[in-house]
């Protein structure tokens, strides 16, 4: 148990369906992060949010639409996907990023979300 | 792009020390050098990390090299579930890039 809790655990879903993906965190954290890792690839980190701001977006597709409501919870909403984007989705947090000044501790991950879209 | 090397895979017979390298030639005064492990299809377990001097917990050692070039990660006595992907990352902090990591089998 690592204090980052995902849901649900696995998920499949049409192209035309909307769904999202939750992660919450007890670590105190204030910084959270969507990571993705397609089969047999490094995982890619896809948003990072920083007290709730959306601080990075790595060209992500406007299909994957990110939501942080409190330092807590980070939510991610998919719609109209396509089967290429089945993977494992994992959510991290941390206290801090760095290139802010703050202090900073080491990434929590949850188990993450097995997506298949079909 | 991330910013470190490591060999694919790495083979270690059970009760012996796995000791994994990490080349970052190219590594910042304020990057750590952090190691983590997937076990297949898990989220990313943290392990250790350092900045200049060796570390040891629980789990691991870490030796980094006087000039920070490359680091070494070290389980001591390494079981049948210590077979992962293991990643060595440099970071300032709390952002990781993860590269393609070192494929750790333990063999009874």
């Amino acid at each position: 148990e690592t204090g980052v809790t995902q849901t649900p655990r696995h998920l499949v879903m049409g192209m035309t369906n909307k769904k999202s993906l939750k992660c919450e965190q007890h670590l105190g954290h204030n910084a959270m992060y969507w990571y993705k890792q397609s089969a047999k690839k490094p995982l890619e980190l896809m948003f990072v949010y920083s007290l709730e701001e959306r601080v990075e977006n790595n060209s992500v597709p406007s299909r994957f639409s990110p939501e942080c409501p409190n330092s807590s919870h980070l939510f991610l909403h998919l719609h109209t996907l396509q089967p290429e984007d089945s993977a494992l989705y994992l959510c991290a947090s941390s206290q801090g990023i760095k290139w802010r000044q703050e202090k900073n501790t080491e990434a929590f991950f949850g188990q993450g979300t097995r997506l298949t879209v079909v | 792009d991330a910013k470190t090397t490591q060999p694919p895979s790495m083979d270690c017979a059970e009760g012996r020390a796995a000791n994994l390298p990490c080349n970052h030639s190219t590594i910042s005064g304020n990057e750590y050098v952090y190691w983590y492990r997937q076990i297949h299809s898990q989220g990313p377990q943290y392990i250790i990390h350092g900045l200049k001097n060796n570390e040891t917990n629980e789990m691991a050692s870490l030796i980094i090299t006087e000039d920070r070039k490359s680091s070494t990660l070290i389980l001591p006595h390494a079981t049948l579930r210590d077979t992962a992907v293991y990643y060595c990352i440099v970071s300032p902090g709390g952002k990781l890039i993860f590269g393609q990591g070192t494929e750790l089998s333990v063999k009874p």
